[in-house]
């Protein structure tokens, strides 16, 4: 399968560290990018080719991936953090991109 | 700095088309491929297709193969995106968005336009 599964919703104290999991078969040959997305607000993008930020992203975010799972964690995760978090990937079996479900973070 | 400015919102009837477009400054537009991405109310990302630098190829999601279609005019830098047989269900935020690649395994979205507003309601 092609698709990218993630956990629908996940919580984490404030300053504490969460991490979220992405996981298809795509990600055996292709890395993952993530995207920060907030109400009202276009995506952002947070982590690409496994663990680069953009200029401006904190570097308490990071990324990793191994096998077919991707993870983006959060080290002293900021009220700020709470947002949909979305992985995506380049489908390794056609020429098109598929973003997971998302992944609601509640900063507790 | 590098911008993507798109249309404003649309209100179309089911069965009707919309065409929204995305324009590009800042950088050297025929350096990058396009993708087009939604987000319907309540869900998640959705990847619609990718348009090249040059504009002679697409590749399309297949759940909407024959609905859409992705054009690319060079010399004004704009992309555009045509949606036809309008559903309700195709009511949602719309999305261009710069492809960036590195090597053969690495693709992201750098910048993203504003988002364009499609209702679609009778």
């Amino acid at each position: 399968s092609s698709d990218l599964t993630q956990d629908p919703a996940v919580s984490v104290a404030l300053g504490q560290t969460v991490r979220i999991t992405c996981q298809g078969d795509s990600l055996r040959t292709y890395y993952a990018s993530w995207y920060q997305v907030k109400p009202g607000q276009a995506p952002l993008l947070v982590i690409y080719a496994k663990n680069n930020r953009p200029s401006g992203i904190p570097d308490r975010f990071s990324g990793s991936s191994s096998g077919n799972t991707a993870s983006l964690t959060i080290t002293g995760a900021q009220a700020e953090d709470e947002a949909d978090y979305y992985c995506n990937c380049r489908d390794s079996s056609a020429f098109r991109w598929v973003f997971g479900g998302g992944t609601k973070l509640t900063v507790l | 700095q590098v911008q993507l400015v798109q249309s404003g919102a649309e209100v179309r009837r089911p069965g009707a088309s919309v065409k929204v477009s995305c324009k590009a400054s800042g950088y050297t537009f025929t350096d990058h491929w396009m993708h087009w991405v939604r987000q319907a109310p309540g869900q998640g990302l959705e990847w619609m297709g990718i348009i090249n630098p040059s504009g002679v190829s697409t590749s399309y999601a297949q759940k909407f193969q024959g609905r859409v279609t992705m054009t690319r005019d060079t010399s004004t830098s704009t992309d555009y995106l045509e949606l036809s047989s309008l559903r309700s269900e195709d009511t949602a935020v719309y999305y261009c968005t710069r492809d960036v690649s590195r090597d053969d395994r690495s693709w992201w979205f750098d910048f993203w336009g504003q988002g364009t507003l499609v209702t679609v309601s009778s």
